[in-house]
């Protein structure tokens, strides 16, 4: 079946360490995105990428990297850098343009310890 | 910039009951609406969408109205069920330069006792 693959469901790092969520998706869609996921909030857009080889920073983009080296996959690493990194992280994609859907994986909990 | 406000959860109800969850949005082009559910633990699903003025979206008994005059879209339910039980978002895809992304409201948690 079709669908956005995301792993691990569950991760906890300790303080200091970078860690990278693996986004895979067989949907053949040319954009991808990374979405955070805090509790008793919307959600907010990380980084996006429109096509392999590129990518831009999303809203909160800070502390956070990406890479888009195929169509289908689109790796996330939360960086030491990242000052609250504890959160639900989602990835998605969807072919370009307004009316169309934009379809989520299963998500992965951070946890930092 | 593009905003979505979502009525404060939570809400309960008792099944088959009436459900209203209110969407208002600002939006600076032609957006798309969207409804998505979120179960427990879980990512988020489609519910339906609207991509157009005076669109209805509909799906699993829920259904949602696109009202451009008022910049709103209201998910409604006749008739709801425990399994309803989750979080719902409202989302707008704007047109033009900021198409790429959802806008979402905060969620409402909806809580349907038996």
């Amino acid at each position: 079946d079709g669908g956005i693959t995301q792993s691990p469901k569950y991760l906890f790092r300790k303080e200091g360490q970078n860690v990278t969520l693996s986004c895979e998706q067989n949907l053949n869609h040319d954009a991808m995105y990374w979405y955070r996921q805090d509790p008793g909030q919307g959600l907010r857009l990380i980084y996006y990428s429109q096509i392999v080889n590129d990518f831009q920073k999303g809203d909160i983009a800070e502390g956070y990297s990406v890479s888009r080296e195929k169509k289908e996959s689109f790796p996330l690493t939360v960086t030491s850098a990242q000052k609250n990194p504890t959160a639900f992280y989602l990835c998605a994609s969807s072919i370009p343009g307004t009316g169309n859907t934009i379809y989520f994986g299963e998500g992965s909990w951070l946890t930092v310890v | 910039g593009n905003s979505v406000t979502q009525m404060e959860g939570p809400v309960t109800l008792s099944e088959e009951a009436f459900l209203t969850i209110n969407c208002t949005y600002t939006a600076t082009g032609y957006p798309s609406l969207f409804w998505y559910v979120q179960y427990p633990g879980e990512g988020l699903q489609l519910l339906l969408k609207a991509t157009k003025a005076d669109d209805k979206g509909s799906n699993k008994g829920f259904e949602a109205t696109y009202r451009k005059e008022t910049t709103s879209s209201h998910l409604e339910k006749g008739s709801v069920q425990v399994s309803d039980s989750a979080v719902y978002f409202c989302a707008l895809r704007d047109s033009g330069g900021s198409n790429y992304k959802l806008t979402f409201g905060k969620g409402t948690l909806l809580t349907v006792n038996p």
